[in-house]
């Protein structure tokens, strides 16, 4: 069976400072990991995704994530944050029939 | 190539009525989920179809609730004797195939059970 935990609910963060949203997953076949955003009354955007290869994969507006598979995380950074990121972001791994989904982390970025 | 398309965005009935929601994938997947996010929590598995077929409806509720995927045509979940605790958003998601594979989201319907 697979799981993923998102230990922070709500992350509140000022403009221009650096962010870390967690995610931690169990699994007991390989997997592959997710992160979505979520923005205000709308549907869930890929972000950015692990499947193979290099541990640490990027997105296009500056976030990363780094896939650790002793410590079972994929926690996801960005070095400055932006007023427009603020988000709800979603942590998901698939490793068979479906995608599991963590319960989301509020980023708030306040100016 | 259009993306996943759920209708309506927007839905209101009447505790007792039967709500329609409709999953259109995106062109060329076969897999379809559908998620429930109720206010202030995060996504729960309902079910995943491939076409005409119910791979896995573990997140189903046992009563009310039922999902298709025709052979032609859109997915549609289904709930009857809608109460107001079905009040919830519901989201549809697509695929080409599963593992290493993303899934591409609608913009949900917004049930409001009155």
């Amino acid at each position: 069976a697979q799981s993923v935990t998102q230990l922070d609910s709500q992350v509140p963060v000022f403009e221009e400072a650096p962010v870390e949203l967690r995610c931690n997953y169990s699994s007991s076949v390989s997997v592959y990991l997710f992160w979505y955003v979520q923005y205000p009354n709308q549907g869930l955007q890929l972000l950015l995704k692990y499947l193979s290869g290099s541990t640490l994969v990027e997105s296009i507006n500056g976030f990363e994530a780094e896939f650790n598979k002793s410590q079972t995380s994929f926690h996801l950074r960005k070095p400055s944050v932006h007023i427009s990121d603020t988000a709800e972001y979603f942590c998901a791994v698939s490793g068979g029939s479906k995608f599991y989904f963590g319960s989301g982390t509020k980023l708030n970025v306040k100016p | 190539n259009a993306g996943v398309m759920q209708n309506p965005r927007h839905l209101v009935r009447r505790r007792g009525q039967e709500a329609r929601l409709r999953c259109s994938p995106m062109k060329g997947h076969s897999h379809v989920y559908w998620y429930r996010q109720l206010p202030e929590e995060g996504l729960k598995f309902m079910v995943y179809l491939q076409k005409e077929n119910i791979i896995d409806e573990s997140g189903m509720p046992k009563e009310r609730f039922s999902a298709e995927f025709p052979k032609e045509g859109p997915s549609i979940l289904r709930i009857q004797q809608v109460v107001r605790g079905d009040s919830a958003a519901y989201f549809c998601a697509s695929s080409r195939e599963t593992g290493g594979t993303e899934a591409f989201f609608g913009q949900g319907t917004r049930l409001t059970v009155v």
